[in-house]
């Protein structure tokens, strides 16, 4: 079946990095998603990795997939009050549309 | 290119009634699926639409219908209303395939009371 983790909560100091992690139980996701949510907001998309990638970069954001374990993470380099958000997983198996997020983790970036 | 547009972004309704949402996909994407968020059940698969047929449907009662038009737009529909129906309902739109990422609008807040 399929099942989505995250931890709830993150509380990172301006400046440091942040890393949310994310377990899932599907052996057969084909992608593994980030979004990010702002209050009163809806979901905007990070980034996301295809399930035979170990590591994906895009400017601040590093995102790494350990498929033996079923474990992804998110490392926010240099992270900024803006960051402050809940960081949502995703994963999705096969063509269809359908995603199963994880319960969403909260950063919080403090001064 | 415009984002994903939900309509109404607000909308109180009571017990019994019927409501029906908007989405607008990003001009191209043919895939529209649906999703609702509450503090207790998270973030929930409803329904996606391809081509003005339901391609897959989550697990929900048949109070919750969809339909998508031939321009792609698509519109979702909660008859009987509950209590437990308040909810932000998000859209979500992509092009074909697995390697389409998902983009959402700002979803329609819905209470019921």
């Amino acid at each position: 079946g399929e099942d989505v983790e995250q931890s709830l909560f993150l509380s990172v100091r301006e400046g440091d990095s942040s890393v949310i992690n994310c377990t899932y139980t599907d052996s057969s996701s084909t992608y593994l998603y980030w979004y990010k949510q702002e209050p009163g907001a809806g979901l905007q998309l990070l980034t996301y990795i295809f399930s035979n990638m170990d590591m994906k970069q895009d400017q601040r954001l590093t995102v790494l997939l350990n498929k033996k374990d079923k474990h992804l993470s998110l490392r926010i380099a240099d992270t900024q009050t803006g960051d402050s958000a809940i960081y949502f997983c995703a994963e999705r198996t096969g063509t269809a549309s359908k995603l199963t997020f994880g319960t969403g983790t909260r950063l919080q970036v403090t001064l | 290119k415009a984002g994903v547009t939900q309509t109404p972004r607000y909308l109180i309704k009571t017990r019994g009634q019927q409501v029906t949402l908007s989405c607008s996909p990003i001009s191209g994407h043919r895939s529209v699926s649906w999703y609702q968020q509450t503090p207790g059940q998270g973030l929930q698969f409803l329904f996606e639409y391809f081509s003005e047929t339901q391609r897959n449907k989550g697990n929900f009662p048949g109070r919750f219908s969809g339909r998508q038009f031939s321009n792609s737009r698509s519109e979702m529909n909660v008859s009987t209303l509950e209590l437990g129906d308040s909810a932000l309902y998000l859209c979500a739109s992509s092009l074909q395939g697995e390697n389409s990422p998902l983009h959402f609008g700002n979803g329609t807040r819905l209470t019921v009371t």
